[in-house]
């Protein structure tokens, strides 16, 4: 097993501008979901990918969007920055949800 | 609206004594999970509760749920400066994504 592994580690953008960050799922997980967890908060859900499918969305507005690939890596995409989008970015993935996700160690965002 | 409450949000305890920590939940969920994050880190799995009664222990942690009553526990024996860390449940309400608590920020003090 690799684990879940996310680039950046950390990552400075300005009000208004776009950022994407990026996970590689555990071997053979097939289902990725991205959190989002603002400091001192419990983490809050962004969306699922089921087999390059979005599979379920939260309560995030459509400037969050994202991709998964074939090779079940993904992709989160943020349009147009906002302060409050300064936060630590989760990518998870499991073979099947019920079983446990196994958490990635995270991208930190900051907007100024 | 889904609501997983966790108390106490805060917790300084000395080395060796016991505790434990509450998580309550709105909703219907079979499964319940528990987290544990280090300061700056990502989560950690801890326990995965799969049904009603189920009792999962490692080392001085062990978790029980009660879907009845909707209420998980995480006890804490002896515990030692090695766990202090935030603790997170998460439900699971039938859909596909987790619903977390709001973390309970434990200090071991020596």
């Amino acid at each position: 097993e690799t684990g879940v592994t996310q680039s950046p580690t950390h990552l400075i953008k300005t009000r208004g501008q776009q950022v994407t960050l990026r996970c590689s799922s555990q071997s053979g997980h097939n289902t990725v979901s991205w959190y989002q967890q603002a400091l001192g908060q419990g983490p809050q859900f962004i969306f699922q990918y089921y087999r390059e499918e979005e599979n379920g969305r939260g309560n995030f507005p459509p400037r969050f969007s994202g991709l998964q690939f074939p090779n079940y890596s993904s992709e989160l995409n943020v349009n147009a920055l906002e302060l409050d989008d300064s936060a630590l970015y989760l990518c998870a993935s499991s073979l099947k949800v019920s079983y446990g996700y196994t958490f990635g160690s995270g991208t930190r965002l900051t907007v100024v | 609206e889904l609501k997983v409450e966790q108390n106490p949000l805060f917790l300084s305890m000395q080395e060796g004594k016991n505790y434990t920590i509450y998580c309550n939940y709105s909703t219907t969920s079979d499964r319940l999970y528990w987290y544990r994050q280090d300061p700056g880190k990502s989560l950690e799995s801890l326990f995965v509760l799969l049904s009603n009664g189920a009792v999962k222990q490692e080392g001085r942690l062990m978790a029980s749920l009660d879907t009845k009553a909707r209420l998980s526990t995480l006890h804490i024996t002896a515990a030692v400066h090695d766990l202090s860390a935030t603790y997170f449940c998460a439900v699971e309400p039938g859909t596909y994504k987790y619903i977390f608590g709001t973390g309970t920020r434990l200090k071991v003090l020596a």
